[in-house]
């Protein structure tokens, strides 16, 4: 069974740090691009970064460039995303996904809260 | 950035009618490779997205069949055959055929009258 399960959200002061993690199964997960998709409360779904299959190449959206750096850990199935200076409009849940990969997966999210 | 624009944002449906959302793009999303990476996603209520629909018309394992996808260029529709209870959501359409950034539309609720 293909399953994503996303961690390592909660809630942060603005400017504080999170890294996410997502671990993958039931896939061979060398294999995919994998990328991060966020949604704010209440608000549509946004792209927020990607990550090449052998983790050699990484794109961010223009909102999240230079303070979000993508990883990938092929050997163990993690992606990760390191979060740094966050900002309340950072306020979302955080999805893994390959949104082009030959089979649907979307992990359950994790909650990220940035707010004093 | 190819902004990719649906309508309308909000549906409300008849159990058993029929039911269609349209999405345009900025430019012509047919990629380099000949491919068009146009895909449509339901969530429902509390859920994760779920991919409906990949490359305009393909349907994902496990889709019902009333659910289809056509479009081409810059014009692409999702159309429910006759509406479900469980079709209650918001539907959005994705391309990855000019990246970065991937982009998504704006989301189109759709719920029961």
């Amino acid at each position: 069974e293909v399953q994503l399960v996303e961690s390592g959200g909660g809630l942060v002061q603005p400017g504080g740090s999170l890294r996410l993690s997502c671990a993958a199964s039931g896939f061979t997960f060398s294999h995919y691009w994998m990328h991060w998709v966020r949604q704010a409360p209440g608000k549509g779904l946004v792209w927020v970064s990607h990550i090449n299959s052998d983790g050699s190449d990484t794109t961010y959206a223009d909102s999240v460039k230079g303070r979000f750096t993508i990883s990938r850990d092929n050997a163990k199935n993690m992606l990760y995303l390191q979060m740094n200076s966050l900002r309340a409009e950072d306020t979302a849940v955080y999805y893994c996904t390959d949104p082009f990969a030959d089979v649907d997966f979307w992990g359950q999210g994790t909650l990220v809260t940035v707010s004093s | 950035d190819v902004v990719m624009t649906q309508s309308p944002l909000s549906l409300p449906v008849t159990l058993g009618q029929p039911a269609s959302i349209s999405c345009r793009s900025s430019q012509s999303l047919v990629g380099s490779d000949g491919n068009t990476y146009l895909n449509w996603f339901q969530q429902r209520p509390g859920q994760s997205p779920r991919r409906l629909i990949y490359k305009v018309s393909n349907r994902d394992s496990g889709v019902p069949d009333r659910f289809s996808g056509s479009g081409s260029g810059t014009d692409f529709t999702l159309k429910i055959s006759r509406v479900e209870a469980e079709d209650v959501g918001i539907y959005y359409c994705m391309q990855g055929s000019h990246w970065p950034p991937w982009t998504f539309g704006q989301g189109t609720k759709v719920e029961i009258k």
